[in-house]
């Protein structure tokens, strides 16, 4: 079973804060992928990752950036936090380097409120 | 510019009722669509997925789907509704080598 996990469900921070969510997967998966959810907006795709320290911009990459040193991990940093990131943020990964075809399982998400 | 479409934002039925939510992309190429579903307080997970072959997909719990390549548009369809079906659902279309666009959410509520 793919386990997608993320280190946090719940966190508040203040604006300005510099903010790091993390990610990993158990299923040695070339693919993984940070979105936003938002009512009414569906997924936005932020970042994702094809390889080790390989990433790419999604739709919406603004005053977020990424990491991925190692290929279980990918972490989504917010370098100074501000109001209008207060979402829930979804990490998920799927299989098949610089393919996208595969399922794309999920993680729970974490839920960040920005003060 | 590529989008994916839900036009129902919120649907209500009761239980034993037939369902369909829509979907419709803008893609001219060749495109890899999937149905997600959100049950409350739990991962999003995969409910179906359409990538070549017999345009009529079915999924877990039920569900099918059909991709209408006329049309660029993959419905999701039930025939009979349980109130264990109420989450939200997403569709999601990979068009060309871009990664995952999903659209906005149906949030469907069955009532007993």
């Amino acid at each position: 079973d793919v386990k997608v996990t993320q280190s946090s469900r719940y966190l508040v921070k203040r604006t300005g804060e510099k903010v790091f969510l993390e990610c990993v997967q158990d299923m040695d998966h070339e693919n993984m992928f940070w979105y936003r959810q938002d009512p009414g907006l569906g997924l936005r795709l932020i970042y994702f990752s094809y390889d080790v320290k390989m990433k790419e911009k999604g739709d919406i990459p603004e005053g977020y950036s990424v990491s991925r040193e190692k290929k279980e991990r990918f972490s989504l940093i917010l370098e100074s936090a501000s109001t209008n990131q207060t979402s829930m943020y979804l990490c998920a990964s799927s299989s098949g380097q610089r393919t996208f075809t595969d399922t794309q399982y999920f993680g729970p998400g974490t839920r960040l409120t920005v003060l | 510019a590529q989008s994916v479409s839900q036009h129902n934002h919120h649907v209500i039925l009761s239980e034993a009722a037939s369902l369909e939510l829509g979907c419709n992309y803008s893609y001219g190429g060749t495109v890899n669509l999937f149905w997600y579903v959100q049950y409350p307080g739990q991962h999003l997970q995969l409910l179906l997925k359409y990538f070549s072959g017999d345009p009529l997909v079915k999924g877990i719990k039920g569900f099918e789907a059909e991709f209408i390549k006329s049309k660029f548009s993959f419905n999701l369809r039930k025939p009979s509704v349980q109130w264990s079906d109420t989450a939200e659902y997403f569709c999601a279309v990979i068009m060309g080598r871009r990664a995952l666009t999903f659209g906005s959410g149906t949030r469907l509520q069955v009532q007993p």
